[in-house]
């Protein structure tokens, strides 16, 4: 079964810095781009970022470029967020995502979510 | 870049149809067929329902379509049902590798 569990979320001052986990398993990893999409509690949903399988080409949204900055492993199946400068509004939900797209290169859909780890900037 | 927009809620009776917009320009969704839609129920993650404008992925129930008319993706429920009371979002490729979500609307069953 198609799994992703994110992990590492806290509470973390302003100005800190946090890396966020997730571990994919039940699916060929390295065959799909992945993401991570947000969501401030009680908001809508927002891109974040994503990653191309080998690494060789990641985009992240205007809001963290940066401030933040995805990676991942394919040995170990798993995606990083690396977030650095946190501000009070980074606090959400974030959600890793795997892409999903007609074609090989395509990333425009988000077919499997994890659950979420929570990140919460505050003093 | 702008959020899409999406109205904050829609209502409708158990068995009825219901449909509601997603709108932004022709600089996203007007420019691309790269629309998609995701169902939130509290309290859970999203959940994949529409790609490509109106391909439902599988094991997606037939009573979910989706459409666009120039710059504005719709999303329509067919015989609406208790567990569709949830949140809905649209999300389109925006150009400059960007993927954009709506705000969300809120579906009732009354």
């Amino acid at each position: 079964q198609v799994h992703l569990v994110e992990s590492g979320g806290e509470l973390i001052k302003p100005g800190g810095s946090l890396r966020i986990s997730c571990a994919a398993s039940g699916f060929s990893f390295s065959d799909h781009y992945m993401s991570w999409v947000r969501q401030v509690p009680g908001k809508g949903l927002e891109w974040i970022a994503f990653i191309s399988y080998s690494s060789s080409y990641t985009h992240h949204a205007d809001s963290v470029r940066g401030r933040f900055t995805i990676s991942r492993d394919n040995d170990k199946n798993s995606l990083y967020l690396e977030m650095k400068n946190l501000r009070p509004d980074d606090t959400a939900l974030y959600y890793c995502v795997r892409n999903f797209g007609v074609n090989r290169d395509d990333y425009y859909y988000m077919d499997v979510w994890g659950n979420g780890t929570t990140v919460t900037v505050s003093s | 870049q702008s959020a899409l927009t999406q109205p904050a809620s829609v209502s409708g009776s158990p068995g009825q149809s219901i449909t509601m917009s997603c709108t932004g320009t022709s600089n996203d969704i007007g420019g691309y067929d790269l629309v998609s839609w995701y169902q939130q129920r509290p309290g859970k993650a999203p959940k994949f329902l529409i790609y490509e404008v109106n391909k439902r992925p599988s094991g997606v129930s037939d009573r979910f379509s989706g459409s666009k008319s120039g710059n504005t993706a719709s999303l329509t429920i067919s015989g609406l049902q208790p567990e569709d009371e949830a949140d809905y979002y649209c999300c389109s490729y925006v150009g400059r590798s960007t993927l954009v979500f709506g705000g969300g609307t809120k579906v009732t069953v009354l």
